[in-house]
């Protein structure tokens, strides 16, 4: 099993480019999650779908939106690029509800914006 | 609010020697907790939880983490270090508040295990 799959793996953009970060899963979960990573900030989480047909704001979701297209994929797209929004992005993914299940990451993609 | 703290940035032992990471939390009502490791240009990986029960819990790679409910903390420790245990490791809480869907991080506390 291939579990989380994101592309692409580096992206650079220009400064008001747009783009779309995709992200499949293949462990059958409900619940899809995109979260950024900043040197010594944590993970933040940008937007999460708690399940099919239904997405929610996180803690860092200005400037960002997302479509979660059926159960196994969940994309993340950047309208207008910022130099702000240079950061690592990470999709995960859980059992539904499950107060004791883990998120499972995919490897990441690695954006820059000049 | 829920928040995490790992007051240490890097966290350096010697290979054989035993390690703690140290973390501390704030939540409404009861804890999930968790650790997570990172290597290198990779996602994070789950290594243990604490949801209820034991207060010393076991995961994976011979990890262990201490929950103590009168210190709100959850301290990784494993007892002889690996080279290979060298990486980025984060401590997280479940907001149930919010319906267990978003998950809190700390900033991470990279460990560096010498040979």
């Amino acid at each position: 099993n291939a579990g989380v799959t994101q592309t692409p793996k580096f992206q650079v953009l220009k400064t008001g480019q747009s783009m779309t970060l995709q992200c499949a899963q293949d462990m059958n979960h409900n619940s899809m999650y995109w979260y950024r990573q900043d040197p010594g900030m944590g993970l933040r989480l940008i937007y999460y779908s708690a399940s099919e047909g239904t997405t929610d704001k996180g803690e860092v979701p200005n400037g960002y939106n997302v479509s979660r297209l059926n159960k196994r994929e969940f994309s993340l797209r950047l309208e207008s690029a910022a130099p702000s929004q240079t950061s690592v992005y990470f999709c995960a993914s859980s059992e539904l509800g499950a107060d004791n299940s883990p998120l499972h990451f995919g490897n990441g993609t690695r954006l820059t914006v000049t | 609010a829920q928040s995490v703290a790992q007051p240490e940035d890097q966290v350096n032992v010697a290979e054989g020697n035993p390690l703690t990471v140290k973390c501390t939390y704030s939540v409404s009502g009861n804890p999930y907790l968790f650790w997570y490791v990172q290597y290198p240009n990779r996602g994070l990986q789950f290594l243990l939880k604490y949801i209820t029960g034991d207060n010393l819990v076991k995961g994976s790679y011979g990890f262990e983490a201490e929950f103590n409910k009168s210190q709100t903390s959850f301290h990784l420790k494993k007892p002889s270090a690996l080279v290979s245990d060298s990486a980025l490791y984060f401590c997280a809480v479940r907001d149930m508040s919010t319906g267990g869907f978003k998950t809190i991080f700390g900033a991470g506390t990279r460990l560096f295990v010498k040979a």
